[in-house]
């Protein structure tokens, strides 16, 4: 199992990014996918959570209206769209593969994301 | 939303020792679903424990959890130098998913 996150980077707050992880070593369209970011403040938190068609999505209050999670299937690839950048996202951003019934057995290297002027 | 307070904070120990961190749930965790992970300096963290007390693969048997309801623990039973680390639990029983604020693990 492999996942790699990419697209971090630093952002003026209100601004935009996105992140992609690209799997592989395992059936990608079977699989719960999650993002959970580890920040100074609130440590690990999972941000958000799409099943392995995308039709069930769930957002931590914390980002809900802002931040938006997708997937393709066919190329293997997850996504976060975050906008609305605030100070406090600054954090790592890991993708994680859900084990089964909500715990995280694989997990990538994680994408630094930094929201300052 | 469950919360879930690790003790100690840190623990310093020595090579070989047996470590014990404490991890204490706000509310019932629903069915035991509390896992463990041990995260390295600048590394993501690693699955060890699921399900209160079941090993991840390729987890070394030192490493054991216990527990029910709203107390946990995780054993390390004797010490080995790569096991200095943070850990933390997470609840994935109600929603939303939570994590503790981890144990620093370090050598003494």
């Amino acid at each position: 199992v492999q996942l790699v996150e990419s697209g971090g980077g630093l952002v003026q707050p209100g601004g935009s990014l996105r992140l992609s992880c690209a799997a592989s070593g395992f059936i990608f369209k079977s699989s719960e996918m999650n993002w959970v970011r580890q920040t100074p403040g609130k440590g690990l938190e999972r941000v958000s959570y799409i099943s392995s068609g995308g039709s069930s999505i769930f957002y931590a209050d914390s980002v809900k209206g802002r931040f938006t999670i997708s997937r393709d299937n066919a190329k293997n690839l997850l996504y976060l769209q975050m906008d609305s950048l605030r100070p406090d996202d600054t954090g790592v951003y890991y993708c994680a593969k859900e084990g089964g019934y909500g715990y995280f057995d694989h997990w990538g290297q994680g994408a630094l994301v930094t929201v300052s002027s | 939303e469950i919360v879930l307070t690790q003790s100690p904070g840190t623990l310093s120990l020595s090579p070989g020792d047996r470590a014990t961190l404490s991890c204490r749930a706000s509310q019932n965790v629903r069915n035991d679903y509390l896992a463990w992970y041990q995260q390295q300096r600048g590394q993501a963290p690693r699955l060890l424990i699921y399900g209160a007390s079941y090993r991840a693969s390729d987890i070394p048997d030192r490493f054991s959890g216990s527990g029910s309801g709203t107390d946990f623990t995780l054993v390390i039973s004797r010490l080995e130098p790569e096991d200095f680390a943070v850990y933390y639990c997470q609840q994935y029983g109600g929603f939303p998913r939570t994590f503790g604020q981890g144990t620093n693990l370090e050598i003494k």
